[in-house]
Order: structure tokens, then C-alpha cells, then sequence
């Protein structure tokens, strides 16, 4: 079975400019999570989703950035514009509605110039 | 609130036993996740405490005190390719969010 799958890898970009970033979560995991993780610490939930639902999303700075599900499989997780604080790896995660364990994506490596 | 300390740094010698420590402090309790985490590569799920107790897992132990707000990670029989960061995960009452300490980067050396 594939795990999470995420893409880009890597991706740098100058500041101000738009990035993007894609998840596919594990089949039939309804719960689909993005998280930051700065270098040396742990993951911060920025958001989760329940099926297309953005049911918590306080952590998200909604001034730039914007995420989104459509039809509760993939999700996309949008800057726009990006500063150079917001280098770090962005991790998406899944999980099944019933279970607390959550599996995780290889991430996205952002760096702002 | 949540808080969650582990130590940032540990090393240890190939072949030895190490105990990665964890404290928390949360308004909510529904478990404890133990995650690995190589340089550059996802968290990888190790193990998950929810009643106080050790769980075994071949060379991997976990440990819950839930009144004393504290767990930690056995290691034993060090290899090399443990070399990693290690991640304490508390879940919310609901089961539904995890919040993660700062991770424990730990070194094995020859």
C-alpha cells in the first residue's frame, strides 16, 4: 500500500513570490493533517481536515497562507506571498477517522531567498 | 495548554541501552506517541502508550506514568542506523490531534 505521497521535494523560490504544495494521503484516510517543522524541532499542526472539512485551522496564518481539500482526498496547502521565515518543511499527515495514529508524508523542503 | 520537554540532544555508544525521557503537561489525554524521525525523512510511528506500563516492541520500549505526566523510550542493542531524532507525541481527548515536543536528536557512535 503507498504511504503519503508529497510533491515537491524541495522547491526555493524568491520572497514575495507564490508557492505550492500537494498531498495524497493514504487511501481511505479520511483525516488528512499539514504541519510545519522548523529545523531541530518538532511538527506544528497548522491544519486538519475531516473529509473536506477544515475543522481546525487556528494555527494557520490566514493573512498568506490557504489550504484546501475539494473533494476530500488530496489537499493543496498555498503561500502567498512568501517571506523568509517561511523556510522550513511542510509535512502532511493521514489518519483514519477512529485512530490516533498518523502517518506522515516525506515533506516538502521550502526555501525562501 | 500543552507542553512537552524532552531533551534536545543525547548520544550513546553502538551496542549500549539508551532512555530518551518525556514530561508533559496537557489539558487533555487520549496517549502518547514515540515517532522516529531520520534527517530529512517523515516520522516513522515507533509506538503509542495510553494505559501506564511498559509496552515491548523487540529493542524498543515505551513507558507511561499518566499521574506523573512522564514517559520514555528504551532503546536497546544500539545500531548505528538509530541514529536519529526522536519525537514525543501527546493526543488530545478526542483523540483526533497530536502535539509534539521540540524531538530528541540522538548520535550513536562507534
Amino acid at each position: 500500500e503507498a504511504g503519503v505521497v508529497q510533491s515537491p521535494r524541495y522547491k526555493i523560490i524568491e520572497k514575495k513570490q507564490p508557492v505550492a504544495f500537494w498531498c495524497n494521503p493514504i487511501s481511505g484516510h479520511n483525516t488528512l493533517y499539514w504541519y510545519l517543522q522548523n529545523l531541530g524541532q518538532g511538527p506544528e499542526l497548522l491544519i486538519r481536515y475531516e473529509n473536506e472539512e477544515a475543522v481546525d485551522d487556528s494555527q494557520l496564518p490566514k493573512d498568506r497562507f490557504s489550504a484546501e481539500r475539494l473533494k476530500g482526498v488530496d489537499s493543496t496547502l498555498k503561500i502567498q506571498p512568501a517571506e523568509l521565515g517561511d523556510s522550513a518543511v511542510y509535512l502532511c499527515a493521514s489518519s483514519l477517522e477512529d485512530r490516533n495514529e498518523q502517518y506522515f508524508g516525506p515533506g516538502t523542503r521550502l526555501t525562501v531567498t | 495548554g500543552q507542553n512537552i520537554d524532552q531533551p534536545t540532544e543525547m548520544t550513546a555508544t553502538e551496542g549500549a541501552i539508551v532512555q530518551i525521557n518525556c514530561t508533559y503537561q496537557t489539558s487533555g489525554f487520549n496517549g502518547l506517541f514515540w515517532y522516529q524521525q531520520h534527517a530529512g525523512e517523515a516520522p516513522t510511528f515507533l509506538s503509542y502508550n495510553v494505559l501506564d506500563g511498559l509496552e515491548e516492541k523487540g529493542r524498543f520500549s515505551s513507558f507511561l506514568s499518566r499521574s506523573k505526566g512522564y514517559s520514555y523510550l528504551l532503546l536497546k542493542e544500539l545500531q548505528m542506523k538509530d541514529s536519529a531524532s526522536y519525537l514525543c507525541a501527546v493526543s488530545n481527548d478526542a483523540g483526533n490531534m497530536l502535539t509534539f515536543g521540540g524531538g530528541t536528536r540522538l548520535m550513536v557512535k562507534p
